[in-house]
This record gives C-alpha cells, structure tokens and sequence, in this order.
C-alpha cells in the first residue's frame, strides 16, 4: 500500500542534542512538507521541498534543518537551538494541486 | 495570513447540524478541509477551488464564497464518528507559494450520543 511513513512514533531529547525525524513517502510524491502542531495552534509549516535538491523555508523554521537527497524521503533534524521542541510533528506530500496526504506523526518531548 | 475559523468548539447531539467557517483576508486559490482525531493524522475531506462551488459527500459537504475568501464546511445529521478537530487550509494566490497550505486553528466539534 502506499503512504508515508513517520519514524520514531515518539522520540526523546536531551538538552543540547540534535534528534532527526524521518518522513518516507512511496506515493511519488513530487512536494513534502513538515508541520508542527501545538496545542489549540493548528499546523504551522517548518520547511517544504518541491523538488528533489531543493527546499524552503515555512514560518517557524528557526532551530530546524531538512534535507531532500531522495524523492522519498525529508528528514528533519531538530537542533539544539530550537529551545521549545515539545510538539507534535506531522510529515506530508502531494503532487500537483492535489490534497496532501499526512504521516501518522512523531511526538517529541524533552528529558 | 493565517485563516480564521469559527467557531473555535462546538458540542452536538447525534442527528443535529453543524456549521464550521473558514475566513481570509488573502484572495485564495483554493481551501482544504480536514479532520483530525486526537493523536492521529489529519484526514483530508474535500478541496474547494476558486470559483465559488461547492462539494459534498455522504452528509458533510463544503462551500466556497470567493467575494468573501470564506468557506464553510456544513455538517449534517451528525454521527459519533464526526467528533474530531476540523481544520482549513488555505492556498493563496499571491506570493508564488502554490500548492503551500496556511491552517487555521482549527475548530473541535463533539457529537454526544
């Protein structure tokens, strides 16, 4: 079946580490995007990428990175300088003027 | 820029309506609906284009007012299975961002046996 697929479903971090997210997608998905949900905030976009090789950033990219070396997959590395990390991320592609289909998420929480 | 939905909760009895709105200030291309149980991903429902139509399946159906970069998502004879967080995303024709979505807050609505 295709889909996208979210790992860990929960992840720790420790102060001053970096932790990366995993998003795989076999939908062929040209476009993927990176979300975080806060309580009551809706989804705001950390980063999306059109293209393999290329990316942008959303609203609330400071503390995060990506990268786009494969058409399946958009890792996002949280850093050690996004001081708030506690969020549910959520990881999602489409294609063309399509809906976007979501991940099952990661939730993140600091030790 | 982000969209503004109404109302923020809404707590139904099975078989009554509901009515959840999504408004602009940015002229839109396009609005998402989705809905999210607690802890899960967020389900796509329907996608409204510029245009002013409307959409529907099954009892929840959708319209979208392009004079007033609203859309309204209309939910009838409510069933247990529509509790969930509903949310719209907009696309907006300005600023080369086609296909990026901006979510409103979202709105929870509760449907009680």
């Amino acid at each position: 079946d295709g889909g996208i697929t979210q790992s860990p479903k929960y992840l720790f971090r420790k102060e001053g580490q970096n932790v990366t997210l995993s998003c795989e997608q076999n939908l062929n998905h040209d476009a993927m995007y990176w979300y975080r949900q806060d309580p009551g905030q809706g989804l705001r976009l950390i980063y999306y990428s059109q293209i393999v090789n290329d990316f942008q950033k959303g609203d609330i990219a400071e503390g995060y990175s990506v990268s786009r070396e494969k058409k399946e997959s958009f890792p996002l590395t949280v850093t050690s300088a996004q001081k708030n990390p506690t969020a549910f991320y959520l990881c999602a592609s489409s294609v063309g003027n399509q809906p976007q289909h979501f991940g099952d998420g990661t939730r993140l929480s600091i030790l | 820029q982000q969209p503004v939905q109404s109302p923020q909760a809404v707590i139904l009895r099975e078989g009554e309506d509901a009515v959840i709105n999504c408004s602009s200030s940015k002229a839109l291309y396009s609005v998402h609906w989705y809905r999210q149980k607690h802890g899960e991903a967020p389900v796509f429902l329907m996608i409204l284009l510029k245009g002013g139509e409307q959409k529907g399946h099954d009892k929840i159906s959708a319209s979208f007012n392009e004079k007033k970069q609203q859309s309204s998502l209309y939910l009838t004879a409510s069933q247990l299975s529509y509790s969930g967080t509903y949310f719209c995303g907009t696309e907006m024709i300005e600023g080369g961002s086609q296909g990026n979505l901006i979510f409103g807050k979202g709105t929870k609505l509760s449907v009680k046996p």
